[in-house]
């Protein structure tokens, strides 16, 4: 199993819509978890982090961790065309030291 | 707001040259990250430093060094660049700790002929 698992996508969603983005971990995964948005072209920057169960939630982004079932979405809501991009979901690996793993990215289309 | 920079945005090497790649964070920030990312693979960690002077291989280290002298600087190293290692390279930086949110910077398109 890989350690953080995405659908590639492509995920189209008309523009106003909800864009939901889903990822699934492994037990080597923990703690904590980071959500990247990138651009073709350009290197990931970083739009939400979760630390603990349940929601967060920063402007027209949440962020869901479902520690349980190894599970973690993001919700973009009213989607905009300048939200298409790929979207990195990543987890702090267990094994200690800083390591961070990335899933390999779903990328959104937001539909005009 | 944290800044990331990194040397080159774009490089093109022949195959046996030794190839530098610089990265410099402004943040103070402890632990510093070279990755690769490469189409249908993601994002993959060649090494790590935690601290001056400190270095962890990440997944796929061979075929790579790594360097740092100072806090807010970062090398990698290619010893013998070869077509392989054609790839967009990534630094990042962060605070340690189990937070641990990374910053990256713009970037490294490397390519060998």
């Amino acid at each position: 199993q890989k350690e953080v698992e995405q659908n590639s996508g492509p995920l189209s969603v008309p523009e106003g819509a909800i864009a939901s983005l889903n990822c699934t971990y492994s037990d080597r995964v923990s703690q904590s978890f980071f959500w990247y948005r990138q651009y073709s072209g350009k290197s990931p920057e970083l739009i939400m982090s979760i630390y603990s169960n349940g929601d967060k939630e920063d402007g027209r982004f949440t962020a869901q961790l479902n520690k349980a079932s190894q599970y973690v979405s993001l919700l973009i809501r009213d989607s905009q065309p300048s939200d298409s991009a790929t979207y990195l979901c990543a987890g702090l690996h267990s094994g200690g030291y800083q390591k961070v793993t990335f899933g390999t990215g779903t990328k959104l289309q937001v539909i005009p | 707001d944290v800044k990331v920079t990194q040397s080159s945005r774009y490089l093109v090497k022949r195959t046996g040259e030794k190839v530098f790649l610089e990265c410099v964070q402004d943040m103070d920030h402890e632990n510093m990250f070279w990755y690769r990312q490469d189409p249908g693979l993601g994002l993959r960690l060649i090494y790590f430093s935690y601290d001056v002077k400190m270095k962890e291989k990440g997944d796929i280290p061979e075929g790579y060094s790594v360097s740092r002298e100072k806090k807010e600087r970062f090398s990698l190293i290619l010893e013998s660049a070869s077509t392989n290692q054609t790839s967009m390279y990534l630094c990042a930086s962060g605070v340690m700790g189990s937070y641990n949110e990374q910053f990256f910077g713009p970037g490294t398109r490397l390519t060998v002929l």
